[in-house]
């Protein structure tokens, strides 16, 4: 089984929300990572966790919080987006964090109002 | 900063042809090369992971090449078919630290009936 599954597969929020996404993965890995795709464009890397730590934040604003409960589950906490946020917001694992093949989850389209 | 280029952008072809995608890399440090494969509006899917220490990965229809050296990949489809459609990205992890990935703008291919 290499699946990654995301929830929800959708979400519209307001800028004064809060909204949280879900990602799950039963294969064992240690590795989990979050992505943004804008339209027509590769995805960028946000975060890596490797062994439920956070290892690398690219950056990301602090209105993006990601979150590691145990190795299984990655959450995205979201709060006072902007609309430029809109976008396909990916996650992926992998054994380990270093050179091992990722397998993405399908992807949450957010979409901020 | 390593930067990944793929040629061509897009891509249209009768279905039976045979078809090479090009992934270029300007960093010769990589750990391994990746190529995956995007339908519209969804995640990722991992094709081949080719280590930098081996010249070539088949699965399928599918050979993807990798010369290091040269910073180089292709990824070749035989007897291509409508349902290979897709966008196909390439990538390349580093050889030291954390796989972060580094993403080509990809090939966005279309194979007709």
């Amino acid at each position: 089984d290499t699946e990654v599954t995301q929830t929800p597969k959708h979400l519209v929020m307001g800028m004064t929300n809060k909204k949280s996404l879900k990602c799950e993965q039963h294969m064992g890995h240690r590795a989990m990572y979050w992505y943004k795709q804008k339209a027509k464009k590769p995805p960028e890397l946000m975060f890596v966790y490797s062994y439920e730590k956070l290892s690398i934040n690219e950056s990301v604003p602090s209105r993006f919080s990601p979150e590691c409960p145990n190795s299984s589950l990655l959450n995205l906490h979201l709060h006072a987006l902007q609309p430029e946020d809109s976008a396909l917001y990916l996650c992926a694992s992998s054994l380990s964090a270093f050179g091992d093949t990722q397998y993405f989850g399908p992807g949450t389209r957010l979409t901020v109002l | 900063k390593q930067e990944v280029t793929q040629i061509p952008a897009a891509l249209s072809v009768p279905e039976g042809e045979n078809l090479v995608l090009n992934c270029s890399f300007t960093d010769s440090a990589i750990y391994n090369l990746q190529w995956f494969r995007q339908d519209p509006g969804k995640g990722l899917t991992s094709l081949l992971l080719i280590q930098s220490s081996q010249r070539e990965q088949t699965s399928g229809r599918l050979n993807a090449s990798l010369d290091k050296s040269s910073g180089r990949s292709t990824l070749y489809i035989a007897a291509s078919q409508p349902g290979d459609s897709a966008t196909y990205l390439c990538a390349v992890s580093p050889n030291s630290g954390y796989s972060t990935l580094t993403f080509g703008k990809g090939t966005m291919l279309l194979v007709s009936p």
